[in-house]
């Protein structure tokens, strides 16, 4: 029973490099999210998507864009990585259309941006 | 602009007692979930909560929402070190997939 699934765990990156986080779910659920989790902040929105084939802009966008690859994949892109883009990111699925359902995490992946 | 206060944000506390985690927001919303932590680790969902006086309990959890008052607690009934965690309370945004989340509520609770 994999869940959300988030590859990589841990990445080093340099200031300036791209990379992309990539996120899948095997639950069949419509609605995908990625966050960023700081110390003492909780959790932020950086894109969701409602269901496969739209994405939306979150709380915290700038620096970041979303592919939702398929009904299983949503993936997330550091286009020029920044020291602020030091955080731990965590990918969620819901199935939104069912009021009592809540949203279920990966594992997270921790990104250290020198 | 929906705003997630939680309170306290840190609490040390011995086993056996009981105490209450408080979660404020400042504007109506359908739906507040809880969530655990674990240090280093993934979100764990506790209760959804969807309705006015809604309540729900898990062993030594019990979960409860007011939304007149924009107020939902965590009520912790005789503590146990398994339950150290921090616990995190989201609230839904003008019902289209947003949460909004509290900056958490770290528990220890000692031997």
């Amino acid at each position: 029973n994999a869940g959300v699934t988030q590859t990589p765990k841990f990445q080093v990156l340099k200031t300036g490099q791209s990379m992309t986080l990539q996120c899948a779910q095997d639950m069949n659920h419509n609605s995908m999210y990625w966050y960023r989790q700081d110390p003492g902040m909780g959790l932020r929105l950086i894109y969701y998507s409602a269901s496969e084939g739209t994405t939306d802009k979150g709380e915290v966008p700038n620096g970041y864009n979303v592919s939702r690859l398929n009904k299983r994949e949503f993936s997330l892109r550091l286009e020029s990585a920044a020291p602020s883009q030091t955080s731990v990111y965590f990918c969620a699925s819901s199935d939104f259309t069912y009021s009592n359902q809540p949203q279920h995490f990966g594992d997270g992946t921790r990104l250290s941006i020198l | 602009e929906l705003k997630v206060e939680q309170n306290p944000l840190f609490l040390s506390m011995q086993e056996g007692k009981n105490y209450t985690i408080y979660c404020n927001y400042s504007t109506t919303s359908d739906r507040l979930y809880w969530y655990r932590q674990d240090p280093g680790k993934s979100l764990e969902s506790l209760f959804v909560l969807l309705s006015n006086g809604a309540v729900k309990q898990e062993g030594r959890l019990m979960a409860s929402l007011d939304t007149k008052a924009r107020l939902s607690t965590l009520h912790i009934t005789a503590a146990v070190h398994d339950l150290s965690a921090t616990y995190f309370c989201a609230v839904e945004k003008d019902s289209n997939y947003q949460l909004i989340w509290g900056a958490g509520t770290k528990l220890i609770i000692k031997p």
